[in-house]
């Protein structure tokens, strides 16, 4: 049973490129979610979706961060243009549909801006 | 707006003793409270799941414990061992959301854990 999967593991940018990480959550869960983790922060609930709809996008730093989810089985997070206070590791992270359950983590993206 | 604090925030101990890893939150109205290990450079596992209506979970040699009232919740790990290196992580769902999915978490920011041998 394949777990959350992240795409890139890592990505190296430079300033004001566009960046697109992938995620593709646990098969028959309905809620998705993207995290980001630094250092000074800790980890932080950036939005998340229930039934491919977002319903808090409350944590989204900025408006150059978007996330889509055009189905169930895949999410994108966009960064437009990146900066280098972006970098950071982003998790995703996936559940159950019963509600209450645990989330299921991704291993990471680890993104460094230049 | 919830908040999550850890103490400590790093922890060091001979391998075989038992230590108690400490969790509060601000806001009592949580629907649950999960224990998460993070290994270097790696992702999160969840350890633990506790549901507000419940006082305790055990897991092997880990114990958690939520007092939902006073805003508390402790990890108790037995018998340390060397492999139980990594950070831990305490997060909290709030009752937010309830259309039949989970809610999103807050994290604290962790107890850096080493066991020497």
């Amino acid at each position: 049973d394949a777990g959350v999967i992240q795409s890139p593991r890592h990505e190296v940018t430079e300033m004001g490129q566009e960046v697109t990480l992938r995620c593709k959550p646990i098969s028959g869960h309905n809620s998705l979610f993207w995290y980001r983790q630094t250092m000074m922060r800790g980890l932080e609930l950036l939005i998340y979706f229930n039934n491919n709809v977002p319903i808090d996008d409350s944590g989204m730093p900025e408006d150059r961060f978007s996330a889509k989810m055009p189905n169930a089985s895949f999410s994108t997070l966009k960064i437009q243009p990146s900066e280098p206070r972006d970098s950071a590791v982003y998790f995703c992270a996936s559940s159950p549909p019963r509600g209450g359950e645990t989330q299921y983590f991704g291993p990471g993206t680890r993104l460094l801006v230049l | 707006k919830q908040e999550v604090t850890q103490i400590p925030a790093a922890l060091s101990v001979p391998e075989g003793e038992n230590l108690v890893l400490n969790c509060s939150f601000t806001d009592s109205a949580i629907y649950n409270l999960q224990w998460f290990r993070q290994d270097p450079g790696k992702g999160l596992t969840s350890l633990l799941l506790i549901q507000s209506s419940q006082r305790e979970q055990t897991s092997g040699r880990l114990n958690a414990s939520l007092d939902k009232s006073s805003g508390r919740s402790t990890l108790y790990i037995a018998a340390s061992q060397p492999g139980d290196s990594a950070t831990y992580l305490c997060a909290v769902s709030s009752v937010k959301y309830s259309g039949g999915g989970a809610d999103g978490l807050t994290f604290g920011k962790g107890t850096h854990l080493i066991i020497q041998p």
